[in-house]
């Protein structure tokens, strides 16, 4: 069964400022470690994903940064902005075979003008 | 032009009831899921479920029953509702074959008195 550790559970940081998420996993099956963003009242939408054939993905302001060997990956936010205040999930692959996904407890993230 | 659609978004009953909550997709996917997200914002898999086969997650009640009258509905009915069912539930949907990218309803938020 996947384990997946995500950290911190919340995190302020100030506009402009770099926020840091990271996860841990345990097995994988298939590789794709995807990032999702939750807002209040609103269902998870994919952020940015990664298959680990590299070890940086970026898009925008967002790139994701994996560490095969460490079974960790990172999302970093450059240049944070009180938009991206938001919940954020790590997810990883679930099992052999599997077509689910084991998602992090989430990061709260407040951007502070 | 809504891709994953669930009805109702909010419900209220009482313990003992038994109730149901609808999930359509207009994206064409062929694999579907529910998930139950806490006030912790913890967010779990309870069902995977394409054409073929269906996941049921080890930890869910068989109080809980995912129904698919076709592809593009995957519907949850709860039985003998319990003060612990009170979360808010999200459906997905993801097309086997491509992306892992998994697309969320908007949730529903059950609340059991």
């Amino acid at each position: 069964q996947q384990q997946v550790k995500q950290s911190p559970q919340s995190l302020i940081v100030q506009k402009g400022g770099i926020s840091i998420i990271n996860c841990a996993y345990e097995n994988t099956a298939f590789d794709y470690f995807p990032w999702y963003q939750q807002f209040p009242g609103k269902g998870p939408a994919l952020l940015i994903a990664i298959r680990p054939d590299v070890s940086e993905k970026k898009e925008g302001r967002f790139t994701i940064s994996f560490n095969k060997s460490a079974k960790q990956f990172s999302l970093h936010i450059m240049d944070s902005q009180p938009g991206d205040s938001a919940t954020y999930f790590c997810a990883a692959p679930s099992g052999a075979g599997s077509y689910q996904l084991t998602f992090g407890k989430g990061t709260k993230l407040s951007v502070i003008p | 032009d809504t891709a994953v659609s669930q009805t109702p978004k909010y419900l209220v009953t009482q313990m003992g009831n038994d109730k149901s909550i609808k999930c359509e997709q207009n994206l064409g996917h062929d694999t579907m899921y529910w998930y139950k997200q806490d006030s912790k914002k913890f967010l779990k898999i309870m069902f995977s479920y394409n054409n073929k086969e269906l996941i049921i997650n080890e930890t869910v009640p068989n109080r809980f029953s995912p129904k698919s009258p076709d592809k593009a509905h995957l519907n949850l009915h709860i039985n003998s509702l319990e003060l612990g069912d009170s979360a808010v539930y999200f459906c997905a949907s993801r097309r086997t074959g491509g992306s892992h990218e998994q697309y969320f309803g908007p949730g529903t938020r059950l609340t059991v008195t």
